[in-house]
């Protein structure tokens, strides 16, 4: 079975803080995809990650897939109180079939 | 508007009433799945169908059924509850685009069993 561990579980700044979250696997995965959840809702899709050592930037959030294809990273940058939610990472195996979803890191950003 | 929608958003039932948890998507996606939200434990897989007629356990299918009769329609049948499934539920859909797949979700259903 294909795990994914994230790190930290839970982490609560003050706004206008940098953070940064990671996502680990023993397990090499074709992709991997960040989601942010909100209470009360389903995971909504933020960026995908495809080839090795990617790089991708989203506003404020900067992703990174790590060169064996097994980890990524999300960094926020000058964080704010609407990046609060649940960040989970996800693993997408070849054909897009079938997807492993980490634990999640719970995020809160003060005022 | 695209979207995967899930009835109802909350329930308490009893342990042993049948219930059934409907799910319905409007983008035309092959692929549906149900997923249950643990603390600490993050999304687990219950039941995945790959086109009508197509069904095949997840990680945690024990005490859960479902079926694909139609391409937008994949309900969650639960015969017998009991308090360990008390959790929350997400249905799921997506259309097959290799490693660019992405799955979109309901609003989730919240699942109680006394």
């Amino acid at each position: 079975t294909q795990l994914l561990e994230q790190s930290p579980q839970f982490l609560s700044i003050q706004e206008g803080e940098n953070l940064t979250v990671y996502c680990n696997s023993s397990s090499v995965f074709s992709s991997l995809q960040w989601y942010r959840q909100e209470p009360g809702e389903g995971p909504v899709l933020l960026v995908t990650v495809v080839t090795g050592g990617e790089v991708k930037k989203l506003k404020r959030l900067t992703f990174q897939f790590g060169d064996a294809r097994k980890d990524s990273s999300l960094h926020i940058t000058a964080a704010q109180p609407g990046d609060t939610g649940l960040y989970l990472c996800a693993g997408v195996d070849n054909y897009g079939q079938n997807f492993v979803f980490g634990p999640g890191t719970r995020l809160s950003v003060l005022p | 508007e695209a979207q995967v929608t899930q009835n109802p958003r909350y329930l308490i039932t009893v342990t042993g009433k049948k219930l059934t948890v409907t799910c319905s998507q409007n983008m035309n996606h092959e692929y549906m799945s149900w997923y249950r939200q643990d603390p600490g434990l993050g999304l687990r897989q219950i039941y995945y169908s790959m086109n009508v007629e197509v069904t095949d356990k997840g990680d945690v299918p024990e005490g859960y059924k479902v079926s694909r009769k139609e391409k937008r329609n994949f309900p969650l049948i639960l015969e017998s509850p009991s308090p360990n499934q008390t959790s929350l539920y997400f249905c799921a859909s997506s259309l097959f685009r290799g490693r660019d797949t992405e799955a979109f979700f309901g609003q989730g259903t919240r699942l109680t069993v006394v």
